[in-house]
């Protein structure tokens, strides 16, 4: 069955810091790779997305994430984050069903 | 645009009443919306996805006679939790596709609705 790993549940960095989340999927086919955002209080957003083309995708608020098709990876990054990126991330595949598969989400706490 | 709406944003009920939670795409026709349950701390579980006009599938370990879906139209989805406990109280949210936008496989989240059963 497909799934999806992010690798750090919960991350505390200072403001400034560089931000790297890990996210593998397993699934060997075509995919649709999204992460997202919950800041706290508030609904799910869409951070990024990969359809196809360029691997490496930018995204909203100096976000950007890599897929790394060998590696069944989709990492995201951010080379300063801000006291206001505190929020839950979460990395998502879809393998062009219904159904998007969500990983367990990392909690970033962002020191000010 | 691509906005998704949930009613309630909370509710509180009493064990062994039904609760229904409309979820609404305002501005999209969505074909496919998707109920999921995210408990504290944790990912969202999808609990069941919605096709407009036939029956709902189900996640395995969901039980279909206790949390009843209906998609009666291509921009309302409705889960009804029937003769709810405390341990369904959660955090309940839909998402929809965007049947004819150009991000097919991308879903718009509703803002989810507290149910806390007492």
């Amino acid at each position: 069955a497909q799934s999806v790993s992010q690798h750090n549940h919960h991350v505390i960095l200072s403001e400034a810091a560089s931000l790297e989340l890990g996210c593998n999927y397993s699934y060997g086919g075509t995919v649709n790779l999204f992460w997202y955002v919950q800041y706290p209080g508030q609904h799910l957003q869409l951070l990024l997305k990969y359809f196809s083309g360029d691997p490496l995708v930018k995204g909203i608020k100096g976000f950007e994430a890599e897929f790394i098709k060998s590696k069944f990876s989709f990492n995201l990054r951010k080379p300063s984050v801000q006291w206001s990126d505190t929020a839950e991330y979460f990395c998502a595949v879809n393998t062009g069903g219904f159904k998007t598969i969500f990983g367990a989400g990392t909690r970033l706490f962002v020191k000010a | 645009g691509a906005v998704v709406s949930q009613h309630p944003s909370r509710v509180i009920c009493k064990s062994g009443t039904s609760v229904k939670i409309e979820c609404r795409s305002l501005d999209f026709q969505a074909t496919t919306m998707f109920w999921y349950r995210q408990f504290p701390k944790k990912s969202l579980m999808l609990m069941a996805t919605s096709n407009e006009g036939s029956k709902a599938t189900y996640e395995q370990g969901v039980e279909k006679d206790k949390f009843l879906i209906n998609h009666a139209s291509l921009t309302l989805s409705t889960l009804t939790v029937t003769s709810a406990h405390p341990e369904d109280s959660s955090f309940y949210i839909c998402s929809a596709r965007d049947q004819w936008g150009d991000t097919m496989n991308e879903q718009f989240f509703g803002p989810g609705t507290r149910l806390t059963v007492l």
